[in-house]
């Protein structure tokens, strides 16, 4: 158990609809990362939040997007949904730049 | 453009056999260097380490990985493997001076541990 949670561990909607996945990191750490994991492209970053700021994007789609809120818990919400979108999402911490520590990831399935 | 690269996607091995994973990347600075594994179903989990210093790390479950700056390379060892190490690993990269660490993953080695 890392100590970093994310919910819900699988979901399942329908192509056009809009989802959140949540996140808390483990205790003391202040930065989070979402990833987005998928056969075809592998583990990719989409986007980083420190203390509530968002401090790096990567391959984020617009239709995506994130924040982290006073007590450092993230939220990641993925709108218009389309079935290329079917994928891993994982979530890290980390304290400042050191290793980042990963939840167990949820599961998206858009039909 | 900035890269990690996994030589292998598949090893098959039996139980106690020697397993070298090798990765390497190409990247313009200093780099920190991480290898993940990812069992069955699960979440990733650090295996081990490198930020400076050593070049020789010990992780974690008996692995070690070794730095050869010259070659841009941070291969993952593990002298003697069990059915147990069957899963995916990652080789994982970032830039010392990226201030905020984003991690650049290679493509994953998916390892099969036979009995």
């Amino acid at each position: 158990d890392s100590g970093v949670t994310q919910t819900p561990k699988h979901l399942i909607t329908a192509t056009g609809q809009r989802v959140t996945l949540r996140c808390s990191p483990r205790s003391g750490d202040l930065s989070v990362y979402w990833y987005q994991q998928s056969l075809d492209q592998g583990l990719q970053f989409l986007i980083q939040y420190y203390n509530g700021e968002e401090r790096a994007k990567g391959n984020i789609l617009e239709r995506f997007s994130a924040q982290q809120f006073p007590d450092l818990h993230s939220e990641l919400n993925l709108s218009s949904l389309e079935l290329g979108d079917s994928a891993l999402y994982f979530c890290a911490s980390s304290v400042g730049r050191g290793a980042q520590f990963f939840g167990p990831g949820t599961r998206l399935t858009v039909l | 453009a900035q890269s990690v690269s996994q030589h292998n996607h598949h090893v098959i091995l039996s139980e106690a056999a020697s397993l070298e994973l090798g990765c390497n990347y190409s990247y313009g600075g200093t780099v920190n260097l991480f290898w993940y594994v990812q069992y069955p179903g699960q979440h990733l989990q650090l295996l081990l380490k490198y930020f400076s210093g050593d070049p020789l790390v010990k992780g974690i479950k008996g692995f070690e990985a070794e730095f050869i700056k010259s070659k841009f390379s941070f291969n993952l060892r593990k002298p003697s493997v069990q059915w147990s190490d069957t899963a995916e690993y990652f080789c994982a990269v970032n830039l010392s001076t990226d201030s905020w660490g984003k991690l650049q993953f290679g493509a994953g080695t998916q390892v099969v541990v036979t009995p």
